[in-house]
């Protein structure tokens, strides 16, 4: 499968405890974006990088969440101390150059905070 | 402030109906992208088709056409002929700016057997 692949598919944790979250991009792809989708809601930017920096950060991106992509190849996103408001899928995204290039999507992490 | 709107939240339609689904947004830029990626039932998002802002040549792919006009700042997508596996949430977006992206809120589509 060389699709892009996110794991894991869901995650419940209860409030105040910190989850990581991976994704896996197709692998000639330098751009790498999350996105957090709730429900009846289209998916809200929250960051990308190219290659292995991180260029832009939504303001959604609270200092409880980060995100890395060492080497430029995978990426973790992390959220610390979660709130209920966390909750949400969290998805992941590849494309070859910018976002005004196709994107190719993963399935998402559900994450549910209790 | 950019914006995309999807005013049709869900809409139910009998399958071989055709069904157009609606996307108006606004922009300043002169330079921008307009994107309808496809969501099913297993979530993953699916590319359907983009559309800079320089070329408001319609396009037609199968079943599906969509028809843009800078005039009333709207990118339309309509399916002919529907079919059961078209049933999806559907969403328009912007690609604007310094490589910045805004979604709508999306077009949930039933198409009933």
């Amino acid at each position: 499968d060389t699709g892009v692949s996110q794991n894991p598919r869901h995650k419940i944790t209860k409030r105040g405890q910190n989850v990581t979250f991976r994704c896996d991009p197709i692998s000639e792809h330098n751009r790498l974006y999350w996105y957090r989708q709730t429900l009846g809601q289209g998916p809200e930017f929250l960051t990308y990088f190219q290659n292995e920096a991180q260029l832009e950060k939504s303001r959604l991106l609270s200092d409880r969440f980060s995100a890395e992509r060492p080497k430029g190849s995978f990426s973790t996103l992390e959220i610390q101390r979660t709130e209920q408001g966390d909750s949400a899928m969290y998805l992941c995204a590849s494309s070859l150059r910018t976002l005004s290039s196709e994107q190719f999507f993963g399935p998402g992490t559900r994450l549910t905070v209790l | 402030a950019q914006k995309v709107t999807q005013a049709q939240t869900e809409i139910s339609v009998v399958e071989k109906e055709d069904v157009t689904l609606d996307c108006v947004y606004e922009t300043r830029d002169t330079t921008y992208y307009l994107f309808w990626y496809k969501q099913p039932p297993s979530g993953e998002l699916v590319f359907l088709i983009r559309r800079n802002s320089f070329d408001e040549q319609n396009e037609i792919s199968g079943r599906y056409s969509w028809n843009f006009q800078k005039s009333t700042s709207s990118f339309n997508f309509t399916i002919t002929a529907s079919q059961v596996v078209d049933s999806a949430v559907y969403f328009c977006a912007l690609v604007y700016g310094d490589d910045k992206i805004i979604f709508g809120k999306g077009t949930r589509l039933h198409i009933l057997p």
